[in-house]
Formats: C-alpha cells, sequence, structure tokens
C-alpha cells in the first residue's frame, strides 16, 4: 500500500534562506507523487507534481522537488524563504490502483522568521 | 471560470444530528472526491464518485454517504454525528479520475 512521510512536523527558517521539506514514500507502483500547500483557513493549493517525467519538478513560487526512487523521497525545496510561504505543507502519494484517491502526508508547518 | 465550489462554508451541529454537505465540481469535470481534514492532521480520503457511481470509500462509518447528481454535483451526508466528525471537508474535482482541484472546504463542528 501506498504512504507517505513527512519527517519533520514543524521547520522554521529566516526569511532569505533556503527551505528543505522533507518527505518519504512507499509505493508498490511508479508513484505520483505531489506537494500542496495549505494557508491558515484556506483550500489546499498544488504546487507541483510528478508523474514520472522528469525527476526534477519546478512548481509555483520557486518551489521545486526532486524524486529520487533510490531513496524513495520526494523533498520540497525553495532558494529563498519569503513570509507569504508560511503554511502548512503536506506531500502526498496518489493510489495509482483504482480510484486515484490521494494518500496525504501528516503535514510540516513552516513558519519563515523576519 | 469557477473553481470547485462548496456550501457551506461553516456550520455548527450537535450530537446526533445529520448534516449534509454540497459540492460542485468544476464545469465539465465529471469526478468528485470527499476528504476529511481533522485539525492538526492531513486530509483522509472518504468517497470518489464518478459519472454518478461509487468508485472507491476510504475506511469510514456507514454514518457518512454521499452521492452523485446528473451535473455532477455532490453531496455528503453523515448521520448521528459524533464530536469527532468535526473537521475541515474538502471536495476535489477531476475531469477523469486524477484529481485536479480541490475546493476551499466546509468547516463542521459539532458541540
Amino acid at each position: 500500500a501506498q504512504s507517505v512521510t513527512q519527517l519533520d512536523s514543524h521547520v522554521s527558517v529566516s526569511e532569505g534562506t533556503p527551505v528543505l521539506l522533507r518527505c518519504n514514500y512507499s509505493s508498490s507502483y511508479s508513484p505520483s507523487l505531489f506537494w500542496y500547500v495549505q494557508h491558515p483557513n484556506k483550500g489546499l493549493q498544488l504546487l507541483l507534481k510528478y508523474t514520472s517525467a522528469a525527476t526534477l519538478v519546478k512548481g509555483i513560487n520557486g518551489f521545486e522537488a526532486e524524486f529520487k526512487k533510490s531513496e524513495t523521497s520526494f523533498h520540497l525545496t525553495k532558494p529563498s524563504a519569503h513570509m507569504s510561504d508560511a503554511a502548512e505543507y503536506f506531500c502526498v502519494v496518489s493510489d495509482e490502483a483504482g480510484t486515484y484517491k490521494y494518500i496525504f502526508g501528516t503535514g510540516t508547518r513552516l513558519k519563515v522568521l523576519a | 471560470d469557477a473553481g470547485v465550489t462548496q456550501s457551506p462554508t461553516h456550520l455548527i451541529k450537535t450530537r446526533g444530528q445529520q448534516v449534509t454537505l454540497r459540492c460542485s465540481p468544476i464545469s465539465g469535470h465529471k469526478s468528485v472526491s470527499w476528504y476529511q481534514q481533522v485539525l492538526g492532521q492531513g486530509p483522509q480520503f472518504i468517497f470518489q464518485y464518478y459519472e454518478k457511481e461509487e468508485r472507491g470509500r476510504g475506511n469510514f462509518p456507514d454514518r457518512f454517504s454521499a452521492r452523485q447528481f446528473p451535473n455532477y454535483s455532490s453531496e455528503l451526508n453523515v448521520n448521528a454525528l459524533l464530536l469527532g466528525d468535526s473537521a475541515l471537508y474538502l471536495c476535489a474535482s477531476s475531469l477523469g479520475s486524477r484529481t485536479d482541484a480541490f475546493g476551499p472546504g466546509t468547516r463542521l463542528l459539532v458541540l
């Protein structure tokens, strides 16, 4: 069965410094992986997705993620954090059998310090 | 073009009551999925409907039910509400089976 593990529940960075949010996945199939962001009292916004094309995936707002099969990882990075990046981030794997339902990680809360 | 819409935005109910949440997918999308997000956790899959038929069901009790209408909108019903049903309920819309967009959610508080 598919699953994702977000290794950090909270991450704090200073504005202008790099962001790294870690995610490991488990999948019997060649997975489809996603990162979503959720700002307070808002819905989910897709940052980027990996669907077996290029292993380095570029998303919106300067975020990118690299799919590493050997490490079963899909870490999210951004070179320079902005105050507006403060939010909850979810790593997601898609169930490739049948429903394509989304399996969410437990989330990483990113705090950006001025 | 309108995105996924959900109503109501907020709802307060008491234990034992029943609630109906509504979702309208993006125009032309034929699949709707429902997720429950309890505070401090990631969303959990409840149902998926495609072309008005149930395609999948998550690990939720029979108190949870849903349906999809001919115009592809959907309702999620929860009977005999428990305190633990307090959550943000998210609807996702897709053209085929893969999710394309999420709605803003309905926040349900059970007292």
